[in-house]
């Protein structure tokens, strides 16, 4: 069975770190894309990037460009993405999917982790 | 470019709903088009792929397509359940990347 296995809820403060993991089994880990999607409280889904772990190459909506960072290690099978300096506005549910890539312009998210949730407050 | 959706339609148990997905520029055709399921407190789920194929283990009162003339793509939902009230996304892609469109709320009453 394919799984996505999200780290835990992040409560933290304007101005720190973050990094949250996505850890993918049932599946070739390196052979497929995996992507991040927020979803902001009440809000709708945001593509922002997808990593293809095989050779960590990113791809960034233009919206999350320098905002954030998205990265995979395929020697422990994880896709994670990361902040350096947080904002309030970070706030949100925070999803991993694996990709399905076709073509350089056709991509879906066939299977979904359950979502981190991010909390950012003084 | 953008996808455009009702931001909710409301239908009767039993009944027919179809929500709309229109792209504001390029053609609908040019892009393959998906369609998520999101039950409140879940994570989204894929229903339909690639336009118009249904996802493993999702039955055939699903069904999507596209329209070129409206330059927009739909999800219909035929025998509607309670169990179909959840938010929808429709999403495409561009060079690289994917765009959602905003969802539609689907309340079945």
């Amino acid at each position: 069975e394919v799984q996505l296995v999200q780290s835990g809820t992040e409560v933290k403060k304007p101005g720190e770190s973050l990094k949250i993991s996505c850890k993918g089994s049932g599946y070739s880990f390196t052979s497929s894309w995996i992507g991040w999607v927020r979803q902001m409280p009440g809000k709708g889904l945001e593509w922002m990037g997808i990593v293809y772990p095989g050779d960590s190459d990113s791809r960034y909506s233009p919206s999350f460009q320098g905002q954030v960072t998205i990265s995979a290690d395929k020697s422990i099978n994880t896709a994670y993405l990361q902040w350096s300096s947080l904002k309030a506005s970070d706030t949100a549910m925070y999803y991993c999917a694996r990709v399905i890539a076709k073509a350089i312009d056709h991509f879906y998210m066939d299977v979904w982790g359950k979502g981190t949730t991010v909390i950012v407050s003084s | 470019f953008v996808l455009t959706q009702p931001h909710s339609v409301s239908e009767s148990p039993g009944k027919t709903v179809t929500i709309s997905c229109t792209r504001s520029s390029g053609s609908i055709a040019s892009n393959y088009v998906q369609w998520y399921q999101q039950r409140p407190g879940s994570a989204p789920t894929i229903v339909i792929y690639e336009d118009n194929q249904r996802s493993s283990g999702v039955p055939d009162r699903f069904s999507g397509s596209i329209d070129s003339s409206s330059n927009s793509a739909s999800l219909t939902i035929s025998g509607l359940k309670t169990e179909d009230e959840a938010d929808y996304y429709c999403q495409s892609s561009d060079s690289s990347n994917g765009v959602f469109g905003g969802g539609t709320k689907l309340t079945v009453v």
